[in-house]
């Protein structure tokens, strides 16, 4: 059971211009969404986080939104740079108090930006 | 601010060994969590442990695997009587505590099993 999907295993972009990552849950009681940058042989890099209270979040060249109704969120990388090629995770969590706080990834979007 | 530590970085047991995997945790964080990765596949959460406590093992293989945080010391990701489907890169990650919940966690650079 995927509970947070990536259904795009690639994607290819210019430099320069903006790049979009998709993901979807299923889950309702999601309340926090993180994406992650991946190199290889090395471990995630947090990017970018939004609570289920806002619909977008916005640190530099990077903006996720968020939309609950349709339970999906997408990561906004403008410009693109050739060093953000990676693979990019979604992940989410939920609740509060000690049982909260795993987080569910998605199977992972590999962006290459091209020069 | 030394980041989350993991080592070994990689690691090759033989079937049937053990293998422990080691993790420490960012400074002033209490909470760590432990993640898979298998080939080809996302990230999949293993267990979360604070010190002297485990407290969601929901992800953990029920034969074999086992986890602890003691008082003093690095975490510990322990694996008996290893098969080939245990190869994976294992993800260490670290969190604070605020207001009754985690927020973002920092990841090792993880150690990659390989049991031949």
């Amino acid at each position: 059971d995927q509970q947070v999907k990536q259904n795009s295993p690639s994607l290819s972009v210019q430099e320069g211009r903006i790049s979009i990552l998709n993901c979807d849950y299923t889950n309702s009681m999601f309340d926090y969404f993180l994406w992650y940058k991946k190199y290889p042989a090395e471990g995630p890099t947090f990017l970018i986080s939004i609570s289920s209270i806002k619909d977008k979040n916005e640190d530099g060249r990077f903006t996720v939104f968020l939309n609950k109704s349709a339970k999906h969120l997408s990561l906004h990388i403008v410009p693109s740079q050739p060093g953000d090629s990676a693979v990019y995770f979604c992940a989410a969590s939920w609740g509060t108090g000690d049982q909260g706080g795993k987080l569910i990834f998605g199977q992972g979007t590999e962006l290459s930006v091209k020069p | 601010n030394a980041g989350v530590m993991q080592n070994p970085r990689h690691l090759v047991r033989r079937r049937g060994q053990e293998a422990r995997l080691r993790c420490s945790p960012m400074k002033g964080h209490s909470h760590v969590y432990w993640y898979r990765q298998l080939p080809e596949e996302g990230l999949k959460f293993m267990v979360y442990l604070q010190k002297e406590n485990i407290i969601d093992e929901s992800g953990m293989p029920k034969e074999r695997f086992s986890a602890e945080f003691p008082k003093e010391g690095p975490s510990i990701l322990r694996i008996q009587q290893v098969v080939r489907g245990d190869s994976a890169a294992y993800f260490c990650a670290s969190s604070p505590r605020v207001s009754g919940r985690s927020y973002e966690q920092y990841f090792g650079p993880g150690t990659r099993l390989t049991v031949t």
